[in-house]
């Protein structure tokens, strides 16, 4: 079965450093993109970028180049997001998930079960 | 960036009924369009993809049809088990981004 399992909530204050972790399985995962997708309360899905494991090939949305990094170690199939400097605007549900297609882009499925990262003071 | 607009926003509608999301792009997509639903709680789930073409194991009851830059989700008849938000994204061009999201709602 194709799998992602993500790590557990996070609760953090604003200024510390984070990364969540992606962890794919049941499928070659060099061979397949990963993204990331954020929902902050109450909104809707922003696509903050995504990573080919296979070379590290990163792309971000403009929305968050420099905010966040996405990482891939391929040696334990595990994708990451991380951030330097937490706020408090970061405070969402973040979801990782990989293309139906190997490759190249195209519809994510599956997906992982989501992190909360609340981040408050 | 391509702005995705999706409309409505929200709908409410009685079982049964035939129910309609748009999707435009503010440039042609060819047919990179996806769509999904989202249940609170859950992680969403794809339902279209290519536009038009169904993701395995979902009922036949959705559909998605368009190209270029319009594009249209449909549910045959409205079940409970629909209740949801339902997004388009496009993946033609990066950022891969959502439409703002369409909330279905039982009336």
């Amino acid at each position: 079965e194709v799998q992602l399992v993500q790590s557990g909530a996070e609760v953090k204050k604003p200024g510390e450093s984070l990364k969540i972790s992606c962890k794919g399985s049941g499928y070659s995962f060099i061979s397949y993109w990963i993204g990331w997708v954020r929902q902050m309360p109450g909104k809707g899905l922003e696509w903050m970028g995504i990573i080919y494991p296979g070379d590290s090939d990163t792309r971000y949305s403009p929305s968050f180049q420099g905010q966040v990094t996405i990482s891939a170690d391929k040696s334990i199939s595990t994708a990451y997001l991380q951030w330097s400097s937490l706020k408090a605007s970061d405070t969402a549900m973040y979801y990782c998930a990989r293309p139906v297609a190997t490759g190249r882009f195209a519809g994510f499925d599956p997906w992982g079960q989501g992190t909360l990262v609340i981040v408050s003071s | 960036d391509i702005q995705m607009t999706q409309s409505p926003s929200s709908l409410s509608a009685s079982v049964g009924d035939r129910v309609t999301i748009t999707c435009q792009a503010s440039q042609d997509i060819s047919k990179y369009l996806n769509w999904y639903q989202h249940k609170p709680g859950k992680a969403p789930k794809l339902l279209i993809y290519d536009a038009s073409n169904l993701a395995t194991g979902v009922p036949s009851r959705f559909s998605g049809s368009g190209s270029g830059t319009d594009f249209t989700f449909t549910i045959r008849s409205l079940q409970p088990e629909d209740i949801a938000t339902y997004y388009c994204q496009q993946f033609d061009h990066l950022p891969h981004d959502f439409g703002g999201g369409t909330k279905v709602e039982i009336k």
